[in-house]
């Protein structure tokens, strides 16, 4: 069945650093692509998306590619900061509202001053 | 509202007593799901509905699990004589109709209840 594997944490960074959380997925047929990001205490909050291959999704200096030919759609950030200490899913899914997502494992990044 | 909205926060059960768990999705989205997340933080999709209809229910365990989305009703995930390791955060998450691929996907979650058996 489909799934999604992400690098295992906690990633422990200092704020300004640069941030990679890798992510492969499996899946048969061609889905979208997502990052979750996860407050303590609180629910899944969508970071940024991609519905197709070499498709970028960005938001607040996240990015990350729709590499189909490596299956891999890695999360970058080129300066952490404090505030950005939460949990990170990565997940895959079909079009449409109505479709289950898959998520990973989630990826715990803390960042110091 | 624009927000999903679970209760109660925090519910603890013994072992072998009910446990209900509640859901307002926002108002006019047509598909709810509900998600399990372990200790570990693993996501574990549950059961999904169109309006008040089962969608899809592939993840949902077979015995002590139910669930139902009710007209003007918050939908509900019930677990029968709970069991030790049932004892997890229960999301819910509601979504708009869309077959646009490029759509927002509309995914709003909750902020979960967590479930402690005892």
């Amino acid at each position: 069945g489909d799934s999604v594997t992400q690098m295992e944490g906690p990633v422990t960074l200092s704020e300004e650093a640069f941030l990679t959380i890798n992510c492969t997925y499996t899946a048969t047929g061609y889905p979208s692509l997502f990052w979750y990001v996860q407050y303590p205490g609180e629910g899944l909050q969508l970071l940024l998306k991609a519905t197709k291959a070499d498709d970028k999704g960005s938001n607040k200096g996240f990015e990350a590619t729709y590499r189909k030919e490596t299956t891999s759609f890695h999360l970058e950030k080129g300066s952490v900061q404090v505030s950005d200490s939460a949990v990170y899913f990565c997940a895959t899914g079909f079009s449409g509202g109505y479709n289950k997502l898959i998520f990973g494992a989630g990826t715990r990044l803390a960042v110091h001053p | 509202g624009e927000e999903v909205a679970q209760t109660p926060k925090h519910l603890v059960r013994g072992e072998g007593q009910k446990a209900k768990l509640y859901c307002a999705p926002i108002k006019g989205h047509s598909y709810v799901f509900w998600y399990q997340q372990v200790l570990k933080n693993e996501f574990k999709f549950l059961i999904s509905f169109q309006n008040e209809n089962v969608f899809d229910e592939t993840g949902m365990p077979k015995e002590r699990f139910s669930a139902k989305c009710l007209p003007n009703s918050p939908c509900s995930l019930e677990i029968q004589a709970t069991k030790l390791e049932d004892s997890a955060v229960y999301f819910c998450a509601s979504s708009p109709q869309s077959r646009d691929r490029d759509s927002n996907y509309g995914y709003t979650f909750g902020s979960g209840t967590r479930l402690t058996v005892v």
